[in-house]
């Protein structure tokens, strides 16, 4: 079965660095486009970025162009996100989703990112 | 950006209604629209996509519709365990933009 297991979220001051990662399994990840989508406390969901299957084309919502950076690695079966210059705004819970059909057909547990000095 | 409004916010019914959440896109988005129930503590869960198309696994009971750029989200008889949030999310172009959500309470 399709499990996406995201790590690496935790408390950070801002303007620091942190990676957070999605252990991919039961499919064919190299396959498949995958995202970062995010929820702040209490509110909804924003998408946060995407890399197609290969890895070549990569697209960002405007608030983090710059600072954050996805990348995957096929081999490994394994998304990243980079996230750098953290900011109060981003702390939000973070999801690693499959893209399916233009649509998000698996979702991770989410993995929390705290922002706070 | 294509903005998704949605509505209503939240809604309370009973067992057995008929309840109907919309979504607005801010232009054509063809029907690159898709659903989504998010229940407390949970990740999105995926419903229907291509506006109309109900993913593999989910009660018949929901089922998506398009009149333009109006979406709507329908459950036909509403169940205990539809009580959840509900979002729509444009996938026609990035960023894909999803509506603000509605919350659905059982009376």
């Amino acid at each position: 079965q399709v499990q996406l297991v995201e790590s690496g979220g935790g408390v950070v001051q801002p303007g620091r660095s942190l990676r957070l990662s999605c252990a991919a399994s039961g499919f064919t990840f190299s396959s498949y486009g995958m995202n970062w989508v995010r929820q702040a406390p209490g509110k909804g969901l924003e998408w946060v970025a995407v890399i197609w299957s290969d890895g070549n084309t990569k697209y960002y919502v405007d608030s983090v162009k710059g600072r954050f950076t996805i990348s995957r690695d096929n081999s490994k079966n394994t998304l990243y996100l980079q996230m750098n210059s953290l900011r109060d705004e981003d702390m939000a819970v973070y999801y690693c989703v499959r893209e399916y059909s233009s649509s998000y057909d698996y979702w991770g547990q989410g993995t929390l990112v705290t922002v706070s000095s | 950006d294509i903005q998704m409004t949605q509505s209503p916010s939240s809604l309370s019914a009973s067992v057995g209604d008929r309840v109907t959440i919309t979504c607005r896109a801010s232009q054509s988005i063809t029907i690159y629209l898709n659903w989504y129930q998010q229940k407390p503590g949970k990740a999105p869960k995926l419903l229907i996509y291509a506006a109309s198309t109900l993913q593999s696994g989910v009660p018949s009971r929901f089922s998506g519709s398009r009149s333009g750029t109006d979406f709507s989200l329908t459950i036909s008889s509403l169940q205990p365990e539809d009580s959840a949030t509900y979002f729509c999310q444009q996938s026609y172009s990035n960023p894909r933009t999803f509506g603000q959500g509605t919350k659905v309470e059982i009376k």
